[in-house]
């Protein structure tokens, strides 16, 4: 596998459902985020994790709740969602310290009933 | 106002056109400047990187203006297959990058 990978592609949850989401790189990059995108907005930044540690967290609901257990991977945590939360959630990474390129994954579109 | 402003379009243009697309942002200390390309339900690709100096890649050149706080692009010789939507991407560039995106422009060409 190259790149940034994601699991689920699609993923359909109730309000009161449990799911994750994951992202994967395979650039070796050490710094790894988290972004929505709705439709007529655009891309927001939710999480930012640099060298394994959060360092950004842009006044996110505690519904979504980030986890990072190594530069490699990064997770999303979703819980008791609601239907405005759907959306395209899409993983990206880039170098610390090189230059700012990210590259993003294929996203998860994301429907809450 | 908004941190990265662009004209959603859509540009429709003929093939074989020549387009240019602006991109404004309100915060004077960005300084790393992006363009991707978004097809309709996929990811966002990097399409490059907009160096001070300005950069060519084949039929695509950007600009970036400091002092007006705007960046552009502009593809020559536009093909069907360039059909997209164009987001310009802005970084405060603080060790790991923070990027903040516009809404994108739209790009249809016509065969």
């Amino acid at each position: 596998e190259t790149g940034v990978t994601q699991t689920p592609r699609h993923l359909v949850m109730g309000m009161t459902n449990k799911k994750s989401l994951k992202c994967e790189q395979h650039l070796g990059h050490n710094a790894m985020y988290w972004y929505k995108q709705s439709a007529k907005k655009p891309l927001e930044l939710m999480f930012v994790y640099s060298l394994e540690e959060r360092v950004e967290n842009n006044s996110v609901p505690s519904r979504f709740s980030p986890e990072c257990p190594n530069s490699s991977h990064l997770f999303l945590h979703l819980h008791t969602l609601q239907p405005e939360d759907s959306a395209l959630y899409l993983c990206a990474s880039s170098q610390v310290g090189l230059t700012s390129e990210q590259f993003f994954g294929p996203g998860t579109r994301l429907t809450v009933l | 106002r908004k941190e990265v402003e662009q004209d959603p379009g859509p540009f429709n243009v003929p093939e074989g056109a020549t387009v240019a697309f602006n991109c404004t942002y309100s915060n004077s200390a960005s300084q790393s400047f992006f363009w991707y390309r978004q097809d309709c339900r996929k990811e966002p690709k990097l399409l490059m990187s907009v160096y001070s100096s300005g950069n060519e890649d084949g039929r695509f050149t950007a600009q970036l203006n400091k002092a007006s706080q705007y960046v552009s692009l502009l593809i020559r010789d536009s093909q069907p297959s360039d059909s997209a939507t164009y987001l310009c991407a802005v970084s405060l560039n603080s060790g790991y990058s923070t990027l903040t995106f516009g809404k994108g422009t739209m790009l249809l060409v016509s065969p």
